[in-house]
């Protein structure tokens, strides 16, 4: 079955440490997304690529780093930096070009910081 | 910048009813598109209908309609015949382009339906 994975489904992290979320699509989609999603809010755009080893920064970006080394793989770490990191963070996949450029999201990874 | 507006936190339908959710929307560009997607308690985002802003006719797909009123700048989605099932919440979204040339998605606050039995 195509579609999007995301793991783990929780994390959970110390202050001070570096995580990596995964996020992969079997979908031959070309763009990539990854969204952060805080209690009673819709979501931000934290990092987007339209094309391997190629991304850009979204509203939120700050704390964040990503990686596009492979089409099928959108991996992002939560770095130190990022100062209120707790969070539901939503990968999703789309088809590049043309108006018409509906997302489809993987089931999410909630990360809390103790 | 553009922006989506969904007013109603929350909202309660009786079960095989007809509920609306609003969405207003504020952009420049004459040529944008606008989504619904569903969330359930899971997490996961679940596309339900698109409304392109040059379509002519109001998008369905199949209970969900989409109440395109573009003088008004509203989107609202109808859910038709309500179940248990829908009980989740609801997030219009609009598509932006970026600066290089591609899209991306800006979402509302969303609205919490909860539907009775």
């Amino acid at each position: 079955d195509g579609g999007i994975t995301q793991s783990p489904k929780y994390l959970f992290r110390k202050e001070g440490q570096n995580v990596t979320l995964s996020c992969e699509q079997n979908l031959n989609h070309d763009a990539m997304y990854w969204y952060r999603q805080d209690p009673g809010q819709g979501l931000r755009l934290i990092y987007y690529s339209q094309i391997v080893n190629d991304f850009q920064k979204g509203d939120i970006a700050e704390g964040y780093s990503v990686s596009r080394e492979k089409k099928e793989s959108f991996p992002l770490t939560v770095t130190s930096a990022q100062k209120n990191p707790t969070a539901f963070y939503l990968c999703a996949s789309a088809t590049s070009g043309g108006m018409y450029n509906e997302q489809f999201f993987g089931p999410g990874t909630r990360l809390t910081v103790l | 910048a553009q922006k989506i507006t969904q007013t109603q936190p929350g909202m309660f339908v009786q079960e095989k009813e007809a509920v609306t959710l609003d969405c207003t929307y504020d952009t420049s560009d004459p040529s944008y598109g606008l989504f619904w997607y569903k969330q359930p308690s899971s997490g996961e985002m679940i596309f339900l209908i698109y409304q392109g802003s040059y379509d002519q006719q109001n998008a369905t797909e199949g209970r969900y309609s989409l109440n395109f009123q573009k003088a008004r700048k509203s989107a609202n989605l109808v859910i038709s015949a309500s179940q248990l099932g829908d009980s989740a919440m609801y997030f219009c979204a609009m598509r932006e382009p970026t600066m290089d040339s591609s899209y991306k998605l800006i979402f509302g606050s969303g609205t919490r339906l909860l539907v009775r039995p």
